[in-house]
């Protein structure tokens, strides 16, 4: 059963548009979600994180938006850039979690073109 | 600063066989986690480390166990290899929330 889901396998956008890619969850006890970014051959690097206290996270081109009734999150990109295509991954940790794991979602392919 | 290593990069092991993961702890990260990453999914917990005590699992058998040392870096190690052990095998060392994540280790078992 995922906790953490990403529907969206894959999405398009063209340079300088706005990239809005999706996670939901289901876990109630899930308290902190983060974005990573990942490109082949190289690690999860962290992008942007927010705490279930607040709704919205912003960090220069990226911002993080919570519903927390509808237990969604949305990562947006403007304006996005070629240098943004990669793998995006949804992740969530909670008080439920053995230590500080993180749960991730199966990622979202980001394909921004010029 | 330094970041997070892992070695070696790539294997291929028998079926059957043992394996040791290696993992580098970044500076001032007293906890070591470790995920597997199957082709197309996202990364799996697998388990959590602080201060050399294991003190996370996740749904994995105990073939897979692991080590942190005094120096924090880390060791993942799994016997009996299956098939499906196949994966990109990732560590990450943290403080709190603040992760750092190695580039991984491609484990393949033929």
């Amino acid at each position: 059963d995922q906790q953490v889901k990403q529907n969206s396998p894959s999405l398009s956008v063209q340079e300088g548009r706005i990239s809005i890619l999706n996670c939901d969850y289901t876990n109630s006890m899930f308290d902190y979600f983060l974005w990573y970014k990942k490109y082949p051959a190289e690690g999860p690097t962290f992008l942007i994180s927010i705490s279930s206290i607040k709704d919205k996270n912003e960090d220069g081109r990226f911002t993080v938006f919570l519903n927390k009734s509808a237990k969604h999150l949305s990562l947006h990109i403007v304006p996005s850039q070629p240098g943004d295509s990669a793998v995006y991954f949804c992740a969530a940790s909670g008080q439920d979690q053995a230590g500080t794991a993180l749960i991730f979602g199966k990622g979202t392919t980001l394909s921004v073109s010029s | 600063e330094t970041g997070v290593t892992q070695s070696p990069t790539h294997l291929i092991k028998t079926r059957g066989q043992q394996v040791t993961l290696r993992c580098s702890s970044q500076s001032g990260h007293n906890t070591v986690s470790w995920y597997q990453q199957a082709l197309g999914q996202g990364p799996q917990f697998i388990f959590q480390y602080y201060r050399e005590e294991e003190n996370g699992r996740g749904n994995f058998p105990p073939r897979f166990s692991g080590l942190q040392f005094p120096n924090y870096s880390s060791e993942l190690n799994v016997n009996a290899l299956e098939l499906d052990d196949s994966a990109l095998y990732l560590c990450a060392s943290s403080f709190a929330y603040g992760y750092t994540f190695g580039s991984g280790t491609r484990l393949t078992v033929v």
